[in-house]
C-alpha cells in the first residue's frame, strides 16, 4: 500500500544550525514528491518538488531535498536555519496511477531557538 | 492571480447552527480539495472534485457535512447542524495537475463552534 511517513513530529534546533526533516514513502509505483511549509495561522505553501531528473532539488528559502529511490526517502535539509523557519513542514507524495491527489505526511514541527 | 480565496477567514457559531464555508479556486484548475486540520488529527482530506464533480467524499466525517461545486469558480462546504468537535481550520486547495504542480492552498477558515 502507498503511504508517507514523517517520523519526527517535532525538531528543535538552534539558529544557524543545520537541520534535516525526514520523509519516507512506501510505493510499488513511481512517485512525485513535494514538501510544503505552513507558517503559523497560514495555509500550506509549496517549498519544492521532485518530478524527475536530478535527485537534488532546491526550493525556496534555502531549503533543498534529495530523492533517494533505494531508501524511498525524500529528506528536507537546510544548512543554516533562521528563527523565521519556525513552521510546520509537510511531505506529500503523488503516486503514478493515482495522480489526482497528494498523500500528505503527518507533518514535522520545526522550532528554531535563538 | 489572487490564488485560492476562502471566506470567511474566521467563523464563530453556536452549536446547532448551520455553517457555510466558501472557496474560489484558481481559474483553470480542474481539481478542488477540502481539508480539515486539527491538532489531534492533523490534515484530513474531506472531499475532492474534478471538473465540478465529486470524486471521493470518503473523508466526510458524517452526514452533517456536505459539499457542492455548482461551477468551476465556486465551492461550498456546509455543516448542519454544527457541533463543538467540528472546530478546526478548514482549507480549500486547487490544482491543475497534482502530480506535476501539487496544490495551491487557500489561507483557511478557522471555525469555532461554541
Amino acid at each position: 500500500a502507498q503511504s508517507v511517513t514523517q517520523l519526527d513530529s517535532q525538531v528543535p534546533v538552534f539558529e544557524e544550525a543545520p537541520v534535516e526533516l525526514r520523509c519516507n514513502y512506501s510505493s510499488s509505483v513511481s512517485v512525485y514528491l513535494f514538501w510544503y511549509v505552513q507558517y503559523p495561522n497560514q495555509g500550506l505553501q509549496l517549498l519544492l518538488k521532485y518530478l524527475s531528473g536530478s535527485t537534488l532539488v532546491k526550493g525556496i528559502n534555502g531549503f533543498e531535498a534529495e530523492f533517494n529511490k533505494s531508501q524511498t526517502s525524500f529528506h528536507l535539509r537546510k544548512p543554516s536555519v533562521h528563527i523565521s523557519d519556525t513552521a510546520e513542514y509537510f511531505c506529500a507524495v503523488s503516486f503514478a496511477g493515482y495522480t489526482d491527489k497528494l498523500i500528505f505526511g503527518t507533518g514535522t514541527r520545526l522550532q528554531v531557538f535563538p | 492571480d489572487a490564488g485560492v480565496i476562502q471566506s470567511p477567514r474566521h467563523e464563530v457559531t453556536e452549536m446547532g447552527q448551520e455553517v457555510t464555508l466558501r472557496c474560489k479556486p484558481i481559474s483553470g484548475h480542474d481539481y478542488l480539495f477540502w481539508y480539515r486540520q486539527t491538532m489531534m488529527r492533523g490534515l484530513e482530506l474531506l472531499i475532492y472534485f474534478n471538473n465540478n464533480v465529486p470524486i471521493d467524499d470518503s473523508g466526510m466525517p458524517e452526514d452533517r457535512f456536505s459539499a457542492k461545486m455548482p461551477n468551476a469558480s465556486f465551492s461550498t462546504l456546509k455543516i448542519q447542524p454544527s457541533e463543538p468537535r467540528d472546530s478546526a481550520v478548514y482549507f480549500c486547495a486547487s490544482s491543475a495537475d497534482a502530480s506535476n504542480y501539487g496544490y495551491t492552498f487557500g489561507s483557511g477558515t478557522r471555525l469555532t463552534v461554541v
